[in-house]
């Protein structure tokens, strides 16, 4: 199986911060990657695919970037509604498989 | 507006079975593949098992394997998961998720339900 780090853990931040995440791929996955968010008590959103492609609907302050291992996801500027879970999720194989999450905190 | 509506988690006893369902409206059902995914408490996000659009193929996770068998029936727009062996670690909130794109199961997901709770305790 595809083994995805993400770093850091955990985030504490402030409203208007720009905020980066990290995920790390165990081998090659392409552009083969996908970001969530999560909130408590909620299903997974899809915020980013194809490591930088936008899903329709969402704010235009995210952004994603890499391909190979590395891959970044990146929040311009913090707001209230952003805090949350953060996942990564490789899609190469049939076998696909998740990051252990961040969670973004209000600093 | 796509919908997917899980139903059939609850308590059950290590050693027991329990048949998970997810009722999806508002897209074309038998042109994408779904998936289930589970999040036990407090964790994170585990793939558990993907079948193909038209029930052909279906893939399943090494800690699931030869317990769980994930089925639909595409004339009543729903997918299954069966669960069997069920263990204390399969304790978790079971989504159901639909593949974005058309036609293949190599993909990301787009819609999600709104989860399922399965307990595996005495």
């Amino acid at each position: 199986d595809i083994q995805m780090t993400q770093s850091p853990s955990t985030l504490s931040a402030s409203v208007g911060d720009r905020v980066t995440i990290t995920c790390r791929a165990s081998q090659s996955i392409s552009s083969w990657l996908a970001w969530y968010q999560q909130k408590p008590g909620k299903a997974p959103k899809l915020l980013i695919y194809k490591a930088s492609s936008l899903e329709s609907g969402v704010p235009s302050r995210f952004s994603g970037s890499g391909s190979g291992t590395e891959f970044t996801l990146t929040i311009s500027r913090l707001q209230p509604d952003d805090f949350a879970t953060f996942y990564c999720h490789q899609y190469n194989t049939d076998f696909p498989t998740f990051g252990q999450g961040t969670k973004v905190e209000i600093k | 507006e796509v919908q997917l509506l899980e139903s059939g988690g609850g308590l059950v006893q290590p050693g027991g079975s329990l048949r998970l369902s997810c009722a999806a409206s508002g897209f074309t059902f038998s042109s994408y593949a779904m998936s289930w995914v589970r999040q036990a408490p407090g964790k994170g996000l585990e793939w558990v098992s993907a079948i193909s659009g038209s029930g052909g193929s279906t893939y399943y996770a090494d800690s699931v394997k030869g317990r769980f068998t994930i089925s639909r029936d595409n004339s009543k727009n729903t997918l299954y998961l069966q669960m069997n062996s069920l263990r204390a670690e399969d304790t978790a909130v079971y989504y159901c998720a639909k593949a974005a794109e058309y036609m293949t199961t190599v993909t990301t997901f787009d819609y999600w339900g709104q989860g399922t709770l399965v307990t595996v305790s005495s």
